[in-house]
């Protein structure tokens, strides 16, 4: 259990709908990163937010945005949901020591777009 | 462009073998290297990390990892592998900077003969 929380555990929905994803970072952990897991694409970045604030900004549609709240807890949301979005969403936090950090991995949530 | 190539897609060994799975980077600098499992259904674990120092880390679960500045490389090794190792297996590189997404490779199915 790495201390990375994520729900829901898996998501049906349809096209064009909305969806929300939540993560809860380990304790103390100010860093909070997104990644998309598909078969075609394999584990791509999406977005990271550290102590509230966006830092970085991967390959991320549009469609999607995320957030990082006061209490630390991220949510990702997903919309006009097409086909293709279909995919394993992860979350990371992070610790650091020093320069030196190491990215902490949540179970994921499991999208599937109907 | 940075990238990590896991060269096998899919590796069987039998039960109480030895194992090496193999990592190559491409990277504007040398980075700080990890290598991740993922059992199916479940999420990414830390198996070990490369930050500095001894080019070979020791990680959970008996694997070991060397880095090779001249090759590139970061392969994974584990002298007898056992059936749960079964999973699949990421490489992947972060800049020397803290904030960096991952970059992870296509991943390594481990298949345990008995």
């Amino acid at each position: 259990d790495s201390g990375v929380t994520q729900t829901p555990k898996h998501l049906i929905t349809a096209t064009g709908q909305r969806v929300t994803l939540r993560c809860s970072p380990r304790s103390g952990d100010l860093s909070v990163y997104w990644y998309q897991q598909s078969l075609d694409q394999g584990l791509q970045f999406l977005i990271q937010y550290y102590n509230g604030e966006e830092r970085a900004k991967g390959n991320i549609l549009e469609r999607f945005s995320a957030q990082q709240f006061p209490d630390l807890h991220s949510e990702l949301n997903l919309s006009s949901l097409e086909l293709g979005d279909s995919a394993l969403y992860f979350c990371a936090s992070s610790v650091m020591q020093g320069a030196q950090e190491t990215q902490y991995f949540g179970p994921g949530t499991r999208l599937l777009v109907l | 462009a940075q990238s990590v190539t896991q060269p096998d897609i899919h590796i069987t060994v039998s039960e109480g073998a030895s194992l090496e799975l193999r990592c190559n980077y491409s990277y504007g600098a040398t980075p700080y290297l990890f290598w991740y499992v993922q059992s199916p259904g479940q999420g990414l674990q830390l198996l070990l990390k490369y930050f500095s120092g001894d080019t070979l880390v020791q990680g959970i679960k008996g694997f070991e990892a060397e880095f090779k500045r001249s090759q590139s490389s970061f392969n994974l090794r584990k002298p007898s592998v056992h059936w749960s190792d079964a999973a699949e297996y990421f490489c992947a590189v972060g800049a020397r900077q803290a904030g960096t997404a991952l970059i992870f490779g296509k991943g390594t199915t481990l298949s345990v003969s008995s």
